[in-house]
């Protein structure tokens, strides 16, 4: 357990339908990052945030994709209409920065996403 | 442009033997890199860390090796175990202050009894 916390850790939806993640993160950790990942594919970077400022998005996260931080700690990212390609597993990580020091990222568990 | 290429894409050895896996990456500046291992279902979990000064390190059966000069980092697993069975993802971080991490696509390995 790394500490990140992530829910639902399955969640199954009808094509269509909006989907809502959550992360926790470590609590003094001022970064939080969201991946996909398919099959036999590693992490693909979603967005970050910077306490609650959203610094990068992907170009991977369409229209549909939404993520908030609100309050600089858990962090929640909404998925709109969605689409069989969008199945795969999600997932967050977080991690403190400080300016000249090392950043290591501890992730989650991930919500595997099916649409159906 | 920034990667981290992995090899093999996949791997089958006996239980009890040894086997290397392989990180090549042209991220830059470099800052260090991490090796990540993921079981089916899971989230990645950091193995070892290494950074521009660091040529070996271990952790228990993992050994990871890093040649700066020649952008290449491998994981020798010594002594497999069924329970190494798992992805292993190779991550490198550049310098600087925005998202810096650059990730591998993984290599699967399977030990078999």
């Amino acid at each position: 357990d790394t500490g990140v916390s992530q829910n639902p850790r399955h969640k199954i939806t009808k094509r269509g339908q909006n989907v809502t993640f959550r992360c926790d993160p470590i609590s003094e950790h001022n970064r939080l990052y969201w991946y996909r990942q398919t099959l036999g594919q590693g992490p693909e970077f979603l967005t970050y945030f910077q306490n609650e400022a959203q610094l990068e998005k992907s170009r991977l996260l369409s229209d549909r994709f939404s993520a908030e931080r609100p309050k600089g700690s858990f962090s929640t990212l909404e998925i709109q209409r969605t689409e069989q390609g969008d199945s795969a597993m999600y997932l967050c990580a977080s991690s403190l920065k400080r300016s000249q020091a090392q950043e290591t990222q501890y992730f989650g568990p991930g919500t595997r996403l099916l649409v159906l | 442009k920034n990667q981290v290429e992995q090899s093999p894409q996949s791997l089958i050895i006996l239980e009890g033997k040894n086997c290397t896996l392989q990180c090549n990456y042209t991220v830059s500046p470099f800052s260090n890199l991490r090796w990540y291992k993921q079981d089916t279902g899971r989230g990645p979990v950091s193995l070892t860390i290494m950074t521009f000064s660091e040529n070996t390190k271990s952790n228990g059966r993992y050994t990871a090796t890093l040649d700066a000069d020649t952008k290449q980092s491998s994981l020798h697993i010594t002594a497999s175990q069924l329970s190494d069975s798992a992805s292993y993802i190779c991550v490198v971080s550049a310098l600087g202050t925005g998202n810096q991490f650059y990730f591998g696509t993984g290599t699967s390995l399977t030990v078999i009894p």
